[in-house]
């Protein structure tokens, strides 16, 4: 019974270089949230999405941030040109369709730009 | 607007005692979840107990348990006879309105427990 998969675990990009963060959520769950820890900070939601569909992006920056959750596959956190601000641990979360039923997390990718 | 305050940013207490970690929460939904997350050095989140505003027993899991009073808003996190593996960083996290999905993090708290 697998937890919530990401990949990878830790992830060094340059500055300007494009970052792509994978999560698969746990079996038989269909909502799935990204989460963004910085330094000494608790998790801040970025984006919430059901397959196919973003439900709610209201955590998201504005820019070179997206994501998405395909039919297929796993869900893509993507951040284009990458500054050393965006350096932070990205954790992703699953959960079912009862409302408020609790988040499961993944074990976060760590993001670190050079 | 909804806030979690974790006033105790690291405690270090030795291997045995018990310790409390505390959290103070802010919402005007009548309808609220309040959550604990166990973050391990290795940094995974882990899922230690979710409740409901409408459920003010107190809950024992073993070495763990919760006092969840409305009054004072406070959803505190008590650790008995600590050991050494409960080092981490404990967060608090709320999530209210019916339907509601974004949980609200406190900064953490981190604890050492010295053999």
């Amino acid at each position: 019974n697998a937890g919530v998969m990401q990949n990878p675990r830790h992830l060094v990009r340059r500055r300007g270089q494009e970052a792509r963060l994978r999560c698969s959520p746990m079996k038989g769950h269909s909502h799935v949230y990204w989460y963004r820890q910085l330094p000494e900070e608790g998790l801040k939601f970025m984006v919430y999405l059901q397959k196919e569909n973003i439900i709610d992006e209201s955590g998201m920056p504005k820019e070179r941030f997206s994501a998405e959750f395909p039919k297929e596959g796993p869900s893509i956190l993507r951040i284009q040109q990458v500054v050393r601000g965006d350096s932070a641990a990205y954790f992703c979360a699953s959960s079912g369709d009862v409302d408020n039923s609790p988040l499961h997390f993944g074990n976060g990718t760590r993001l670190t730009v050079t | 607007a909804q806030k979690v305050t974790q006033a105790q940013t690291e405690i270090s207490v030795v291997e045995k005692e018990d310790v409390t970690l505390d959290c103070v929460y802010e919402t005007r939904d009548t309808t609220y979840y309040l959550f604990w997350y166990k973050q391990p050095p290795s940094g995974e989140l882990v899922f230690l107990i979710r409740r409901n505003s409408f459920d003010e027993q107190n809950e024992i899991s073993g070495r763990y348990s919760w006092n969840f009073q409305k009054s004072t808003s406070s959803f505190n996190f008590t650790i008995t006879a600590s050991q050494v593996v409960d080092s981490a960083v404990y967060f608090c996290a709320l999530n209210s309105g019916a339907g509601s999905y974004q949980l609200t993090f406190g900064k953490g708290t981190k604890l050492s427990v010295i053999p």
